[in-house]
Protein backbone atom coordinates (compact mmCIF):
# COMPACT_ATOMS: atom_id res chain seq x y z
CA UNK A 1 0.00 0.00 0.00
CA UNK A 2 1.54 3.27 -1.31
CA UNK A 3 2.11 5.80 1.80
CA UNK A 4 3.20 9.18 0.94
CA UNK A 5 4.77 11.74 3.69
CA UNK A 6 5.39 15.29 3.10
CA UNK A 7 7.89 17.34 5.20
CA UNK A 8 7.25 19.89 6.88
CA UNK A 9 4.05 20.01 7.69
CA UNK A 10 3.33 23.72 7.46
CA UNK A 11 6.07 26.63 7.12
CA UNK A 12 6.06 30.25 7.41
CA UNK A 13 8.42 32.70 5.82
CA UNK A 14 9.48 35.86 4.35
CA UNK A 15 9.04 36.93 1.18
CA UNK A 16 11.80 36.68 -1.31
CA UNK A 17 13.35 32.95 0.30
CA UNK A 18 13.62 30.05 -1.92
CA UNK A 19 12.23 27.08 -0.02
CA UNK A 20 12.24 23.44 -0.66
CA UNK A 21 9.01 21.23 0.08
CA UNK A 22 9.76 16.94 0.52
CA UNK A 23 7.88 14.56 -0.12
CA UNK A 24 8.49 10.58 0.08
CA UNK A 25 6.58 7.14 -0.84
CA UNK A 26 6.81 3.61 0.16
CA UNK A 27 5.67 2.25 -3.22
CA UNK A 28 8.53 3.11 -6.11
CA UNK A 29 6.42 1.62 -8.87
CA UNK A 30 4.68 4.71 -9.99
CA UNK A 31 3.51 5.90 -13.39
CA UNK A 32 4.18 9.59 -12.16
CA UNK A 33 4.27 11.95 -9.58
CA UNK A 34 1.90 15.55 -9.61
CA UNK A 35 2.32 18.08 -7.53
CA UNK A 36 -0.77 20.15 -6.47
CA UNK A 37 -1.85 23.82 -4.51
CA UNK A 38 -4.58 23.75 -2.65
CA UNK A 39 -6.56 27.43 -1.57
CA UNK A 40 -8.96 27.11 1.09
CA UNK A 41 -11.92 26.47 0.31
CA UNK A 42 -11.26 25.52 -3.58
CA UNK A 43 -10.40 22.00 -5.76
CA UNK A 44 -7.18 21.22 -6.37
CA UNK A 45 -4.69 23.45 -9.03
CA UNK A 46 -2.06 20.82 -10.66
CA UNK A 47 1.47 22.71 -10.96
CA UNK A 48 3.72 19.96 -12.53
CA UNK A 49 3.48 16.43 -13.02
CA UNK A 50 6.47 14.31 -13.82
CA UNK A 51 6.27 10.95 -15.46
CA UNK A 52 8.04 8.15 -14.20
CA UNK A 53 11.11 8.42 -16.60
CA UNK A 54 11.75 11.64 -15.87
CA UNK A 55 14.27 13.42 -13.30
CA UNK A 56 12.25 17.04 -12.87
CA UNK A 57 10.07 19.49 -14.39
CA UNK A 58 10.09 23.46 -14.30
CA UNK A 59 7.44 25.57 -14.48
CA UNK A 60 8.03 29.40 -14.22
CA UNK A 61 9.68 29.61 -10.08
CA UNK A 62 8.74 25.80 -10.12
CA UNK A 63 10.89 23.01 -10.12
CA UNK A 64 10.17 19.59 -8.98
CA UNK A 65 12.48 16.88 -8.78
CA UNK A 66 11.79 12.99 -8.75
CA UNK A 67 14.51 10.33 -7.30
CA UNK A 68 12.09 7.33 -8.06
CA UNK A 69 14.71 4.96 -6.60
CA UNK A 70 14.82 6.13 -3.49
CA UNK A 71 10.82 7.08 -3.35
CA UNK A 72 11.70 11.19 -2.71
CA UNK A 73 10.41 14.33 -4.88
CA UNK A 74 11.49 17.85 -4.08
CA UNK A 75 9.35 21.09 -4.70
CA UNK A 76 11.57 24.00 -5.45
CA UNK A 77 10.28 27.69 -5.12
CA UNK A 78 12.07 30.22 -5.87
CA UNK A 79 11.81 33.76 -5.13
CA UNK A 80 8.45 33.18 -2.97
CA UNK A 81 5.47 35.95 -2.88
CA UNK A 82 2.63 36.47 -0.24
CA UNK A 83 0.28 34.50 -3.41
CA UNK A 84 2.63 31.71 -3.45
CA UNK A 85 0.63 30.82 0.42
CA UNK A 86 -1.63 27.91 -0.09
CA UNK A 87 -1.34 23.68 1.06
CA UNK A 88 0.76 22.24 -1.55
CA UNK A 89 0.10 18.43 -2.25
CA UNK A 90 2.18 15.76 -3.36
CA UNK A 91 0.91 12.92 -5.42
CA UNK A 92 2.19 10.03 -7.03
CA UNK A 93 0.14 7.50 -9.14
CA UNK A 94 0.52 4.10 -8.97
CA UNK A 95 -0.76 0.85 -11.37
CA UNK A 96 -4.07 1.65 -12.45
CA UNK A 97 -3.54 5.45 -12.34
CA UNK A 98 -5.02 5.18 -8.65
CA UNK A 99 -3.47 8.61 -7.28
CA UNK A 100 -2.66 8.62 -3.19
CA UNK A 101 -2.34 12.29 -1.44
CA UNK A 102 0.19 13.53 0.92
CA UNK A 103 -1.37 15.21 3.90
CA UNK A 104 0.48 18.28 2.55
CA UNK A 105 2.59 21.31 3.31
CA UNK A 106 1.13 24.37 4.78
CA UNK A 107 2.96 27.44 3.26
CA UNK A 108 2.87 30.78 4.68
CA UNK A 109 4.52 33.67 2.97
CA UNK A 110 4.73 36.95 4.71
CA UNK A 111 4.92 40.29 2.78
CA UNK B 1 -17.93 25.05 -19.29
CA UNK B 2 -14.14 25.12 -19.21
CA UNK B 3 -13.66 23.43 -16.14
CA UNK B 4 -14.89 20.38 -13.94
CA UNK B 5 -18.14 21.44 -12.61
CA UNK B 6 -19.48 19.87 -9.27
CA UNK B 7 -22.92 20.32 -7.60
CA UNK B 8 -24.16 21.02 -5.00
CA UNK B 9 -21.45 22.87 -3.65
CA UNK B 10 -22.68 22.63 -0.17
CA UNK B 11 -25.57 20.04 1.03
CA UNK B 12 -26.89 19.78 4.73
CA UNK B 13 -28.61 16.36 5.80
CA UNK B 14 -30.12 14.62 8.13
CA UNK B 15 -28.40 11.55 9.55
CA UNK B 16 -29.57 8.60 7.20
CA UNK B 17 -30.91 10.42 4.84
CA UNK B 18 -29.40 9.51 1.18
CA UNK B 19 -27.12 11.99 -0.78
CA UNK B 20 -26.40 12.02 -4.18
CA UNK B 21 -23.38 14.27 -5.87
CA UNK B 22 -23.05 15.22 -9.37
CA UNK B 23 -19.42 15.60 -11.15
CA UNK B 24 -19.20 17.49 -14.55
CA UNK B 25 -16.14 16.54 -15.99
CA UNK B 26 -14.29 18.58 -18.80
CA UNK B 27 -15.59 17.74 -22.33
CA UNK B 28 -13.37 15.04 -23.92
CA UNK B 29 -11.44 13.47 -20.95
CA UNK B 30 -12.20 9.73 -20.37
CA UNK B 31 -10.71 9.35 -17.00
CA UNK B 32 -12.77 10.39 -13.75
CA UNK B 33 -12.16 10.34 -10.10
CA UNK B 34 -13.56 10.97 -7.21
CA UNK B 35 -11.51 11.80 -3.88
CA UNK B 36 -12.99 12.58 0.13
CA UNK B 37 -11.38 15.20 2.03
CA UNK B 38 -12.25 15.38 5.81
CA UNK B 39 -11.55 18.07 7.87
CA UNK B 40 -7.65 18.31 8.83
CA UNK B 41 -7.27 15.10 6.26
CA UNK B 42 -5.40 14.50 3.10
CA UNK B 43 -7.33 13.50 -0.13
CA UNK B 44 -8.74 10.22 0.19
CA UNK B 45 -9.21 8.30 -3.55
CA UNK B 46 -12.69 6.82 -3.32
CA UNK B 47 -13.35 5.49 -7.44
CA UNK B 48 -12.09 5.85 -10.45
CA UNK B 49 -13.31 5.60 -13.66
CA UNK B 50 -11.45 5.22 -17.27
CA UNK B 51 -13.76 5.14 -20.73
CA UNK B 52 -15.72 1.75 -21.21
CA UNK B 53 -13.61 0.17 -18.52
CA UNK B 54 -14.65 -1.69 -15.50
CA UNK B 55 -14.23 1.51 -12.43
CA UNK B 56 -11.67 0.90 -9.89
CA UNK B 57 -14.06 0.85 -6.80
CA UNK B 58 -11.10 0.07 -4.03
CA UNK B 59 -11.37 3.06 -2.25
CA UNK B 60 -14.86 3.21 -1.36
CA UNK B 61 -15.01 3.12 2.64
CA UNK B 62 -18.12 1.30 2.74
CA UNK B 63 -21.40 -0.60 0.60
CA UNK B 64 -23.16 2.59 1.20
CA UNK B 65 -20.75 4.40 -0.98
CA UNK B 66 -21.53 3.81 -4.85
CA UNK B 67 -21.14 6.00 -7.98
CA UNK B 68 -22.08 5.59 -11.77
CA UNK B 69 -20.82 7.32 -14.66
CA UNK B 70 -23.36 7.82 -17.41
CA UNK B 71 -22.26 8.00 -21.40
CA UNK B 72 -18.71 8.16 -20.48
CA UNK B 73 -19.59 11.73 -19.13
CA UNK B 74 -21.12 12.85 -15.85
CA UNK B 75 -20.93 11.01 -13.15
CA UNK B 76 -22.45 10.71 -9.79
CA UNK B 77 -21.67 9.65 -6.03
CA UNK B 78 -24.26 8.01 -3.94
CA UNK B 79 -23.92 7.97 -0.12
CA UNK B 80 -26.80 5.98 1.25
CA UNK B 81 -28.38 5.89 4.86
CA UNK B 82 -25.82 8.88 5.59
CA UNK B 83 -23.62 9.24 9.25
CA UNK B 84 -21.51 11.80 10.56
CA UNK B 85 -18.51 10.48 9.45
CA UNK B 86 -19.39 11.22 5.91
CA UNK B 87 -19.20 14.62 6.25
CA UNK B 88 -16.51 16.03 4.24
CA UNK B 89 -15.35 18.00 1.18
CA UNK B 90 -16.18 15.19 -1.49
CA UNK B 91 -14.29 16.50 -5.04
CA UNK B 92 -13.72 15.19 -8.18
CA UNK B 93 -11.02 15.31 -10.67
CA UNK B 94 -10.99 14.36 -14.35
CA UNK B 95 -8.11 14.17 -17.12
CA UNK B 96 -7.18 12.67 -20.42
CA UNK B 97 -6.03 9.47 -21.18
CA UNK B 98 -3.05 8.70 -23.25
CA UNK B 99 -1.91 5.07 -23.58
CA UNK B 100 0.94 4.15 -21.06
CA UNK B 101 1.02 7.94 -18.70
CA UNK B 102 -0.94 9.85 -16.57
CA UNK B 103 -2.20 13.41 -17.28
CA UNK B 104 -2.44 16.44 -15.00
CA UNK B 105 -5.79 16.04 -12.90
CA UNK B 106 -7.89 18.84 -13.09
CA UNK B 107 -10.62 19.60 -10.10
CA UNK B 108 -13.91 20.64 -9.59
CA UNK B 109 -14.37 23.19 -5.81
CA UNK B 110 -15.56 19.69 -4.16
CA UNK B 111 -19.26 19.73 -2.60
CA UNK B 112 -18.88 20.27 1.13
CA UNK B 113 -21.25 17.83 2.66
CA UNK B 114 -22.29 18.07 6.32
CA UNK B 115 -24.65 15.27 8.11
CA UNK B 116 -26.44 16.65 10.87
Amino acid sequence: KQEVTQIPAALSVPEGENLVLNCSFTDSAIYNLQWFRQDPGKGLTSLLLIQSSQREQTSGRLNASLDKSSGRSTLYIAASQPGDSATYLCAPSTGGFKTIFGAGTRLFVKA
Amino acid sequence: GAGVSQSPSNKVTEKGKDVELRCDPISGHTALYWYRQSLGQGLEFLIYFQGNSAPDKSGLPSDRFSAERTGGSVSTLTIQRTQQEDSAVYLCASSPHMTGTNQPQHFGDGTRLSIL
